[in-house]
């Protein structure tokens, strides 16, 4: 079945500085990439996804990138902000309706 | 806005009990969904549904069981519960064919002793 890696475990950075969660996966078939914040004692809310026709995608300050080839895709946030403090979860789903999710990076903004 | 809601928050069972883990869903979506949660492991997918009277099998389905008797509600069902199930769960529930983004509930902190 289908493999996520989420390379980064913690990822600290200063405020105003870019932030990039780098994740992999395993199945050529994957199709949909989507991003999930989990701010503390919370669930998950979605951030931002990319589908396989396309190879970037930006919604204000989250930018990402999808290399099909190298089957890698990443998550890019521009000018953090303390609120971007939280766990972020990268995601592939390659069977129209399962989600295999990354091991999740815990990012931190430094003010 | 979407709503998806679990009960209960927090719970505390015994070796060898029952538990059943409620979620409900106000979104009219076909797919919902149950995970698990754990350090290092992100989220496990359990069991999932495609609609009322559907369950199907995730990754780690062992020990649970899954309940689908309408559209709104989906039930995470642990008949024997042992230590090793000590986690926290997720529902979610989606667009029917999926590649669309899923909407969690608050989760539920099970300890079992």
């Amino acid at each position: 079945g289908e493999k996520v890696e989420q390379h980064e475990s913690t990822l600290s950075v200063r405020e105003g500085d870019s932030a990039v969660i780098n994740c992999t996966y395993t199945d050529t078939a994957s199709s949909y990439f989507p991003w999930y914040k989990q701010e503390a004692g919370k669930g998950l809310h979605f951030v931002i996804d990319i589908r396989s026709n396309v190879d970037r995608k930006q919604s204000q300050r989250l930018i990402v990138l999808l290399d099909k080839k190298a089957k890698r895709f990443s998550l890019h946030i521009t000018a953090t902000q303390p609120e971007d403090s939280a766990i972020y979860f990268c995601a592939a789903d390659n069977a129209g309706a399962k989600l295999t999710f990354g091991g999740g990076t815990r990012l931190t903004v430094r003010p | 806005e979407a709503a998806v809601t679990q009960s209960p928050r927090n719970k505390v069972a015994v070796t060898g009990g029952k538990v059943t883990l409620s979620c409900n869903q106000t979104n009219n979506h076909n797919n919902m969904y149950w995970y698990r949660q754990d350090t290092g492991h992100g989220l496990r997918l359990i069991h999932y549904s495609y609609g009322a009277g559907s369950t199907e099998k995730g990754d780690i389905p062992d020990g649970y069981k899954a309940s689908r008797p309408s559209q709104e509600n989906f039930s995470l069902i642990l008949e024997l519960a042992t230590p090793s199930q000590t986690s926290v769960y997720f529902c979610a529930s989606g667009r029917l064919g999926g590649l669309y983004e899923q909407y969690f509930g608050p989760g539920t902190r099970l300890t079992v002793l």
